[in-house]
C-alpha cells in the first residue's frame, strides 16, 4: 500500500526559531499533499494544499508568511513553521493523494514550542 | 463554511455492547471518508462511500451514507477493547480532494 513518511515525528524547539517538516510519498508520486493540525483532543483542522511546483493554497485563517510549504517534487513537501511561538505546539500531519484520489496520511509530527 | 458535526463527542461501552456515531455536514457531500486514530497515532482510512443510501461492511464495521449525501453512521458490533480510538468522518464537497474532518468520537471500551 501507499506509505507516507514524515520527520521529524518529534520536535521540540524554542520559541522564535523556524522548524521544519519533511512530508515523503515513499512508493508513489502525489499529486497533491495536504498540510493538517491537530491540537489535543480536537479533529484536524486542514492548513493548505500543495501542488507539486506551484504555490500552496492556505485555509482561511493560516498565515502563509508563518507556515511556508514547499513542494519541491512529486514525492516530497516541506513545511517550515517560521518563528515559533508556544501557541504553534500542535500535531502536523500530512496527507498525500496519488492518482486514485485517496489520501494517505504521514505518521505526524509532534511539535513543542517551549 | 462547511462543517461537518459529529455524536456523540465520547461514547464508554463495555466490550461486547455496540457503538454508534453519527456524522452530519451543513452542505452536501460528493463521498464521505471514515478514519480512526488511536491515542498518539495519526488517522488511518477507513472506507469511503460515495453513492446516496449506500451501506458497506467491513467485518462488525458498518458504514451508511445518507440518502441526501449530508450525513453518515459508522456502527460497530459487539465491540472488543481493539476497537478503542477517535472515529472521524471526513467529507468532500466541491472537488480538489479536500477534506473537511468531522469533529470525532471518541470511543472507549471497557472489559
Amino acid at each position: 500500500g501507499a506509505v507516507v513518511s514524515q520527520h521529524p515525528s518529534r520536535v521540540i524547539c524554542k520559541s522564535g526559531t523556524s522548524v521544519k517538516i519533511e512530508c515523503r510519498s515513499l512508493d508513489f508520486q502525489a499529486t497533491t499533499m495536504f498540510w493538517y493540525r491537530q491540537f489535543p483532543k480536537q479533529s484536524l483542522m486542514l492548513m493548505a494544499t500543495s501542488n507539486e511546483g506551484s504555490k500552496a493554497t492556505y485555509e482561511q485563517g493560516v498565515e502563509k508568511d508563518k507556515f511556508l510549504i514547499n513542494h519541491a517534487s512529486l514525492t516530497l513537501s516541506t513545511l517550515t513553521v517560521t518563528s515559533a511561538h508556544p501557541e504553534d505546539s500542535s500535531f502536523y500531519i500530512c496527507s498525500a493523494t496519488g492518482l486514485l484520489d485517496t489520501q494517505y496520511f504521514g505518521p505526524g509530527t509532534r511539535l513543542t514550542v517551549l | 463554511g462547511q462543517q461537518v458535526m459529529q455524536i456523540p463527542q465520547y461514547q464508554h461501552v463495555q466490550e461486547g455492547e455496540d457503538f454508534t456515531t453519527y456524522c452530519n455536514s451543513s452542505t452536501t457531500l460528493s463521498n464521505i471518508q471514515w478514519y480512526k486514530q488511536r491515542p498518539g497515532g495519526h488517522p488511518v482510512f477507513l472506507i469511503q462511500l460515495v453513492k446516496s443510501g449506500e451501506v458497506k461492511k467491513q467485518k462488525r464495521l458498518t458504514f451508511q451514507f445518507g440518502e441526501a449525501k449530508k450525513n453518515s453512521s459508522l456502527h460497530i458490533t459487539a465491540t472488543q477493547t481493539t476497537d478503542v480510538g477517535t472515529y472521524f468522518c471526513a467529507g468532500e464537497a466541491g472537488g480538489g480532494n479536500k477534506l473537511t474532518f468531522g469533529t470525532g468520537t471518541q470511543l472507549k471500551v471497557e472489559l
